[in-house]
C-alpha cells in the first residue's frame, strides 16, 4: 500500500518559534509537494521539489523554506512562526511522467499561539 | 495564471438525491484528477481523466472530461452518508512543471439521512 506519511497529526507551537514539518514517502517518486489549506481558499501550493536537492517556489512561499536532502523526505520549514500560518499543511508525492497523480498524507493540524 | 472554477463550493442534499458538481477553466489540461477529502484527513484520489469527452464510473459516481479538456464534472446518483465529505478537482497544465496540478476550491458535500 502506497504511503505518504507526516511526523506529525497535530501541533501547537508559539510565535517566533521555529517549526519543522516532516514527510515521508515510499514510492520512489521523484515530485514532492507542501500545499496548505484554509477554508474557502482551497489548497495553496508553498514549495516543490522535483528531484533531491531540487526545489521551487509555488505560490505563497513567503515565510517558508523547504529541505530535500533524500528522494523520500521533504521537510517544511517556519523560520518564524506567525499566527497567520496556523492551518492545516499537506504533503503530496507523485512521479514525474504519466498523468501525475498527488499522493497526500493525512495532514498536520499546526496551531501558532 | 491558470485556475480551476469549481462549482457549487457547499451542497447539502437528502440521502437519495442526484447531484453534480462542476470544475471549469479557460485553459487546457492534459489530465484532469478527482480527489475526496474527509475532515481531518489527506484527499484521496478517486479518479483521473486524460482523454477529451472520456467518462468513467466509480459505482454511483460518474466523471467526465470535457471534449477540449478545459472542464470536467462529477456526477453522484443517489447521493448516500457516506459521500459526504470535500470534492476536489485538480488538473495537470499542458507545459506541466514538476507534476505541479492546479485545484480548484472544493466542494463540500453533506448527504442528510
Amino acid at each position: 500500500d502506497v504511503k505518504v506519511t507526516q511526523s506529525s497529526r497535530y501541533l501547537v507551537k508559539r510565535t517566533g518559534e521555529k517549526v519543522f514539518l516532516e514527510c515521508v514517502q515510499d514510492m520512489d517518486h521523484e515530485n514532492m509537494f507542501w500545499y496548505r489549506q484554509d477554508p474557502g481558499l482551497g489548497l495553496r501550493l508553498i514549495y516543490f521539489s522535483y528531484d533531491v536537492k531540487m526545489k521551487e517556489k509555488g505560490d505563497i512561499p513567503e515565510g517558508y523554506s523547504v529541505s530535500r536532502e533524500k528522494k523520500e523526505r521533504f521537510s517544511l520549514i517556519l523560520e518564524s512562526a506567525s499566527t497567520n500560518q496556523t492551518s492545516m499543511y499537506l504533503c503530496a508525492s507523485s512521479l514525474q511522467q504519466g498523468a501525475v497523480e498527488a499522493f497526500f498524507g493525512q495532514g498536520t493540524r499546526l496551531t501558532v499561539v | 495564471t491558470q485556475l480551476l472554477e469549481q462549482s457549487p463550493q457547499f451542497l447539502s442534499i437528502q440521502e437519495g438525491e442526484n447531484l453534480t458538481v462542476y470544475c471549469n477553466s479557460s485553459s487546457v489540461f492534459s489530465s484532469l484528477q478527482w480527489y475526496r477529502q474527509e475532515p481531518g484527513e489527506g484527499p484521496v484520489l478517486l479518479v483521473t481523466v486524460v482523454t477529451g469527452g472520456e467518462v468513467k464510473k466509480l459505482k454511483r459516481l460518474t466523471f467526465q472530461f470535457g471534449d477540449a479538456r478545459k472542464d470536467s464534472s462529477l456526477h453522484i446518483t443517489a447521493a448516500q452518508p457516506g459521500d459526504t465529505g470535500l470534492y476536489l478537482c485538480a488538473g495537470a497544465p499542458i507545459y506541466n512543471q514538476g507534476g505541479k496540478l492546479i485545484f480548484g476550491q472544493g466542494t463540500e458535500l453533506s448527504v442528510k439521512p
